[in-house]
């Protein structure tokens, strides 16, 4: 299976901040990886898909970029709506894998 | 407007199979080139796709490793729904279980959940 790390597993900042979360790949995978979302409570919601593309109705402070083993997932302003739990997954080989999560919190 | 509705129980006890449905509104189970996922989250394991099965003029099923030779997912046309059965249940198998609709089939990207159901194995 492909081991996804994503980086760090917990980050604190404030409102307004840019924020930057990475997600290593244990092999190339091209661009073939998604974003989510995760609230308590909630299941998770699809934010980035193909590494760099934005999902319909998704705010475009939230963006996406890299490919083969190390991709990076960015909100340009962080809102204290965007406090989650964010999960990177991989769909270049089965079984599609996930990383194991970045907890985000308000400053 | 496409919604997932998961149905079944809570509480499984060990060794027994663990049944779950979720049944589809605003799409097809058969539609093309739509998949249909089962996916659980425990926090020992963390998020872990289980399998999925689509149509392209007939039927595929794919299986997570992890659960081969316990796992079944089958699709239902008639009530358009897909179901999940975990057989041999563990108390490892705790996790809150959700369906997930991949729209689109090349990316594998999981836009529509249900709701989830936490699901403890437990005499």
């Amino acid at each position: 299976d492909i081991q996804m790390t994503q980086s760090p597993s917990s980050l604190s900042a404030s409102v307004g901040d840019r924020v930057t979360i990475t997600c290593q790949a244990s092999q190339d995978i091209g661009n073939h990886l998604n974003w989510y979302q995760q609230k308590p409570g909630k299941a998770p919601k699809l934010l980035v898909y193909a590494a760099s593309n934005l999902e319909t109705g998704v705010p475009s402070r939230f963006s996406g970029s890299g490919s083969e083993t190390y991709f990076t997932f960015t909100i340009a302003s962080l809102q204290p709506e965007d406090i989650a739990t964010y999960y990177c997954q991989q769909f270049e080989n089965l079984p599609f894998t996930f990383g194991q999560g970045t907890k985000l919190e308000i400053k | 407007q496409v919604q997932l509705q998961q149905s079944g129980p809570g509480l499984v006890k060990p060794s027994a199979t663990l049944s779950l449905t979720c049944a589809i509104s605003g799409d097809s189970v058969s539609n093309y080139p739509v998949t249909w996922n089962w996916i659980r989250q425990s926090p020992s394991r963390g998020l872990e796709w289980l399998g999925r099965a689509y149509y392209r003029s007939k039927w595929y099923i794919d299986y997570a490793v992890s659960v081969k030779g316990r796992i079944t997912i089958n699709p239902d046309t008639s009530r358009n729904q897909f179901s999940l059965q975990l057989n041999s249940v563990t108390p490892q198998d705790t996790a809150i279980y959700y369906c997930a609709r991949d729209p689109r089939g090349g990316d594998d990207s999981f836009d529509i959940w249900g709701q989830g159901t936490m699901v403890t194995v437990s005499s």
